[in-house]
């Protein structure tokens, strides 16, 4: 198993310009999640999905949005990027069979910049 | 609502010296705690959970945590640190809206 794939490791971006940043399983998880880390901060939670066809907003999705038309994938799109988008993304998933201590599997990462 | 204070930001031993990093919740709810390690570069990788099960909790690579309700504290330690140890952890509450509540991490510096 590849566990959480993301694509692009790493991508600048001017401002104004848009862009997806992909997120795969193959663990047939229900629940996936997207993140944002910025310097010296914890992660914080832009969307989340509880699986095909269902999302939510997390704390901060102002400027972002998801969709998630399989269990597999859960694309995050940029429409207008902004330097305060800048910022290391990350995307993870859970199997959702309903127990709260479940472990959340991460992907490596994509580093954005916004100029 | 559910918050995670991790006291540290910085916190630095010498290798073979004991690690504590602390780490304290707040929860309406019955929590799930979790310790994450994010080594540079890297995503996060899971040490420990804390399951109900028992207040001390085993992870990988020798780490321990205790939940302790009373002080509503999840503190991670090491008996003894090693230089592989160095990295960033991150302390974790999940409550039952399905979502998960980062603390600001902390960083790990062993010196040799």
């Amino acid at each position: 198993n590849a566990g959480v794939t993301q694509t692009p490791k790493f991508r600048i971006l001017k401002i104004g310009q848009s862009m997806t940043l992909q997120c795969t399983q193959d663990m047939n998880h229900n629940y996936m999640y997207w993140y944002r880390q910025d310097p010296g901060m914890g992660l914080k939670l832009i969307y989340y999905s509880v699986g095909a066809g269902i999302t939510d907003k997390g704390e901060v999705p102002n400027g972002y949005n998801v969709s998630r038309s399989t269990t597999e994938d859960f694309p995050l799109r940029l429409e207008l990027a902004a330097p305060s988008q800048t910022s290391v993304y990350f995307c993870a998933s859970r199997s959702g069979t309903g127990a709260r201590q479940e472990t959340q599997y991460f992907g490596p990462g994509t580093r954005l910049l916004v100029l | 609502a559910q918050s995670v204070t991790q006291l540290d930001s910085h916190v630095s031993v010498s290798e073979g010296t004991p690690v504590l990093l602390r780490c304290n919740y707040s929860s309406s709810y019955s929590p799930s705690l979790f310790w994450y390690v994010q080594h540079p570069n890297k995503g996060l990788q899971l040490l420990l959970k804390y399951t109900s099960a028992a207040t001390l909790v085993k992870g990988i690579n020798g780490f321990e945590a205790e939940f302790k309700k009373s002080e509503t504290s999840f503190h991670l330690t090491k008996p003894s640190a090693h230089m592989s140890d160095a990295a960033e952890y991150f302390c974790v509450v999940s409550d039952a809206s399905n979502q998960f509540y980062f603390g600001t991490g902390t960083s790990l510096t062993v010196i040799p």
